[in-house]
């Protein structure tokens, strides 16, 4: 079974400055998807980015990148020129590219509080 | 389009009373789930649906009923609520990868239940 890990339940950064949310996975695939969602305090769950695995192009979605290290089962996050709306819990997920059913299914890790201060 | 939705947004109950949460989306996606998120546990899969009359359990299932009769909806049933079932539920939906390469999934605005 895949394993999601996020070993900072806190963190904290600037307004303006950059932050990086670390994440690491466990998984016998070689194929997946890796995904960072944002949950403000409005409760909803936000897409921010995602990743496939076979790709090593790193993804980019404006201020928000990742460094995926698929040797390492590594996928941080990082947010550039942090906002005062960026703050939130940001969680790390995996999913499988099989397509058996129930496949799709989300493996979250524990996520990760971010605090921006002015 | 409402994409998903969840009713009701909160709900405050006594221990051993029944419920149900309901789920809808107007996408139709095949799969559908229903997660629960605590505090510092993040969101792990309670059951979830692959398709009308199919489900099936996910990571913590006990004390959870589903049935999916219609693609749309997707309820989830506490039998006999219990503290323990204190949480917030999250129901997304998606297109299964078998029938629609994209892995996006879309979720309900969540349900924070009480269970006194």
């Amino acid at each position: 079974a895949q394993t999601v890990t996020q070993s900072q339940p806190e963190m904290s950064v600037q307004e303006a400055e950059t932050v990086t949310l670390s994440c690491t996975y466990d998984t016998s695939e070689s194929d997946y998807y890796l995904f960072w969602y944002k949950q403000p305090p409005s409760r909803q769950m936000i897409l921010v980015i995602r990743q496939e695995a076979y790709k090593q192009q790193n993804a980019t979605e404006n201020r928000f990148s990742v460094n995926f290290q698929k040797a390492a089962k590594s996928f941080s996050l990082k947010i550039s020129d942090s906002q005062l709306g960026d703050a939130a819990m940001y969680f790390c997920a995996y999913r499988s590219v099989l397509t058996q059913g129930g496949s799709e299914k989300l493996v979250f890790g524990k996520g990760t509080k971010l605090t921006v201060n002015p | 389009n409402a994409g998903v939705t969840q009713t009701p947004k909160f709900q405050v109950l006594k221990t051993g009373q029944s419920m149900t949460l309901q789920c809808a989306q107007d996408m139709n996606h095949e799969y559908m789930s229903w997660y629960r998120q605590d505090p510092g546990m993040g969101l792990r899969l309670i059951h979830y649906s692959v398709g009308a009359g199919i489900t099936d359990q996910g990571e913590v299932p006990n004390g959870y009923n589903v049935s999916r009769s219609t693609t749309e909806d997707f309820p989830l049933r506490l039998l006999s609520a219990a503290p323990s079932q204190t949480s917030v539920y999250f129901c997304a939906s998606s297109y299964l990868a078998r029938t629609r390469s994209t892995d996006t999934q879309y979720f309900g605005p969540g349900t924070r239940l009480t269970v006194l």
